[in-house]
């Protein structure tokens, strides 16, 4: 059973670097094919796609925000981190890591619950 | 960068067809997936693949993509099925994964 879990910081302020982490089990990023990706949705808002690391440590980003972004991969640890610096309010929103295998065509076939972040002072 | 435009919103009696569509430029050669999100709960993966439903999810979602337009069909729709729904595709020629805005169904 796949399960993906978020964690990271509840609260950040305005220009401070974010870091959230992914701790996932049922799997390992070490299997070709599987990926992980990070997903955000504002409050009341639609999902916008992040970054996604890929099993051979093949990266992607955002093009709009890929200046900000970073996401790194520890296999042993089973985590997949991303930062994202300059935090804004703009960026107050639900973090969503979820699991993509290219036998489904990079879909994101299971998500985490979530991890809500606001960026105020 | 690929936009993908949804309705913002698309109802449908109890037990009729739901049909909700995700416009992109020729999204027809692009492998279109759909995510059903209830309030509160993480999205759920219904439709991959334009057409292909994963384990657990009814008979009655089905999907097709032609063209310009990709398509979400709920037949038999239930109070249960009420969420709002996103089309999802990743664009290689620009190196991007692309959700649509969202679509909001009601059931009533």
């Amino acid at each position: 059973q796949i399960t993906l879990k978020e964690s990271g910081p509840t609260l950040v302020k305005p220009t401070e670097t974010l870091t959230v982490t992914c701790t996932f089990s049922g799997f390992s990023l070490t299997t070709s094919g599987v990926g992980v990706g990070w997903i955000r949705q504002p409050p009341g808002k639609a999902l916008e796609w992040l970054a996604l690391i890929y099993w051979d440590d093949d990266k992607h980003y955002s093009p709009s925000l890929k200046n900000r972004l970073t996401i790194t991969k520890d296999t042993s640890k089973k985590q997949v981190v991303l930062t994202m610096t300059n935090m804004d309010s703009v960026d107050t929103g639900t973090y969503y890591c979820a699991h993509s295998d290219r036998i489904a065509e990079d879909s994101f076939d299971i998500w985490g619950l979530g991890t809500m972040v606001t960026v105020s002072s | 960068s690929y936009v993908l435009t949804q309705p913002p919103s698309v109802s449908v009696a109890p037990g009729e067809t739901a049909s909700i569509t995700c416009g992109g430029s020729n999204i027809g050669v692009l492998n279109v997936h759909w995510y059903q999100q209830k309030p509160g709960q993480a999205p759920v993966l219904v439709i991959y693949s334009d057409r292909d439903r994963p384990s657990g999810i009814p008979e009655r979602f089905s999907g097709s993509n032609s063209g310009n337009t990709a398509t979400l069909t709920i037949s038999r729709a239930e109070a249960g099925d009420e969420a709002d729904y996103y089309c999802h595709v990743w664009d290689r020629g620009y190196d991007h994964m692309v959700f649509g805005g969202g679509t909001k169904l009601t059931v009533l």
